[in-house]
């Protein structure tokens, strides 16, 4: 079974505060991604990297960045927290195309910033 | 702008009926549609999916159906069951590039008794 996991399932932090999400997968994907969920807005791609080192940005990159040192961890890193970034964080991996479009989701981290 | 659009938000639907939900897109390089279903704390999982090249796919009691011309799929559950509440999300994927899904903002479905 694949499995996806992400560091915490609840966050609190403050304003302007520098905060990590951390994404293991444990099925050797070459493709990872972030998302963030908000009600009505269904889930929306912030950044996705499909190598080690390789990110590309989503539809919402702006106050995240993300880094992927190996290729099985991928972290999701808020600059300086704002309180628009109160979401729930979901974290995918995927195999190359030619194999599935199958993406596998973590259970998420609802993060919640004061 | 929303590349998949997903209708209805939420769905009251009683128990032993049929739950339809519909999504439509406008990228023809789409080429790969499938359906997420979402219990409460847990992550999205996949529950069916379907290609262009068919009009229809069935799993159990959930029914994908395609209308390439129209851009438009649906899902249909049958005889829906308390079990199937839970938030569904359609979703599209490219025929190019990284392994992207484009999501639809999702739908709340509540089977009652």
């Amino acid at each position: 079974d694949v499995k996806v996991t992400q560091s915490s399932r609840y966050l609190v932090k403050r304003t302007g505060e520098k905060v990590f999400l951390e994404c293991v997968q444990d099925m050797d994907h070459e493709n990872m991604f972030w998302y963030r969920q908000d009600p009505g807005l269904g889930l929306r791609l912030i950044y996705f990297s499909y190598d080690v080192k390789m990110k590309e940005k989503g539809d919402i990159p702006e106050g995240y960045s993300v880094s992927r040192e190996k290729k099985e961890r991928f972290s999701l890193i808020l600059e300086s927290a704002s309180t628009n970034q109160t979401s729930m964080y979901l974290c995918a991996s995927s195999p190359p195309r030619e194999e599935s479009n199958e993406q596998f989701f973590g259970p998420g981290t609802r993060l919640t910033v004061l | 702008q929303q590349q998949v659009k997903q209708s209805p938000q939420s769905l009251i639907v009683q128990k032993g009926g049929i739950s339809i939900i519909n999504c439509a897109y406008e990228n023809t390089a789409f080429d790969y549609f499938p359906w997420y279903q979402q219990f409460p704390g847990k992550g999205p999982a996949l529950l069916i999916a379907i290609r262009p090249d068919v009009s229809e796919k069935k799993e159990g009691r959930f029914t994908i159906s395609f209308n390439k011309s129209a851009k438009q799929f649906s899902l249909h559950i049958m005889d829906s069951q308390p079990g199937d509440s839970a938030t569904y999300f359609c979703a599209a994927g490219m025929i190019w590039g990284a392994n992207n899904l484009f999501f639809g903002t999702g739908t709340r479905l509540t089977i009652i008794p």
